[in-house]
């Protein structure tokens, strides 16, 4: 079954250490994204890719890094940069044959530094 | 930029009843996309209902229906015959057709069903 997955569903970290989440789909996509989610805050977007070797800031891209050296891929890295990087970490893609297609989200990542 | 409002934190309904949960947006485009997105206990995110600017006529998808109101700004989301498996948290979203790819979510609605 095509679908994105994310991993691990838990991590845990402590305080100044970089941390690499994982985000795999075989929907063959080329979009893809990270988003970010606390209580109350909805849904804020990290950073996109629309394309491999690309990717664009969302509104809330410090202390955060990605890479996208494949379609498939596009791994999430909080650095110790990051001031709150406890938050639950939401990856998606979609193809951009039209606008109007939707997201398409993993299972998420909860991530909790301490 | 654009901004989408969810002014209603929690809502509940009785099981069986239908439920409408608002959502406005603040945009200076003319042609856009609007989506609504349900969060179960799971925290999959799974997409109810879309809706493209340039038509006039609401989206329908089974028991969920939206009311498009675009003078008005507005985009609610109509769940009729609620059934306890509707109990999750439902995201307004925004997407603007014209080249950008970010999605802008409100804040979302708790929607619980009553048995």
């Amino acid at each position: 079954d095509g679908g994105i997955t994310q991993s691990p569903k838990y991590l845990f970290r402590k305080e100044g250490q970089n941390v690499t989440l994982s985000c795999e789909q075989n929907l063959n996509h080329d979009a893809m994204y990270w988003y970010r989610q606390d209580p109350g805050q909805g849904l804020r977007l990290i950073y996109y890719s629309q394309i491999v070797n690309d990717f664009q800031k969302g509104d809330i891209a410090e202390g955060y890094s990605v890479s996208r050296e494949k379609k498939e891929s596009f791994p999430l890295t909080v650095t110790s940069a990051q001031k709150n990087p406890t938050a639950f970490y939401l990856c998606a893609s979609r193809p951009t044959d039209s606008y109007n297609s939707p997201l398409h989200f993993g299972n998420g990542t909860r991530l909790t530094v301490t | 930029a654009q901004t989408v409002t969810q002014s209603q934190p929690e809502m509940s309904v009785q099981e069986a009843e239908t439920v409408t949960l608002s959502c406005t947006y603040d945009t200076s485009e003319s042609d856009y996309y609007l989506f609504w997105y349900k969060q179960p206990p799971s925290r999959q995110m799974i997409l109810v209902i879309r809706q493209e600017a340039y038509k006039q006529q609401n989206a329908t998808e089974n028991r969920f229906s939206v009311n498009f109101q675009k003078a008005a700004k507005s985009f609610s989301l109509k769940i009729s015959d609620s059934q306890l498996g509707d109990a999750a948290m439902y995201f307004c979203a925004y997407r603007s057709a014209f080249g950008n790819e970010k999605l802008t979510f409100g804040t979302g609605t708790r929607l619980t069903i009553i048995p």
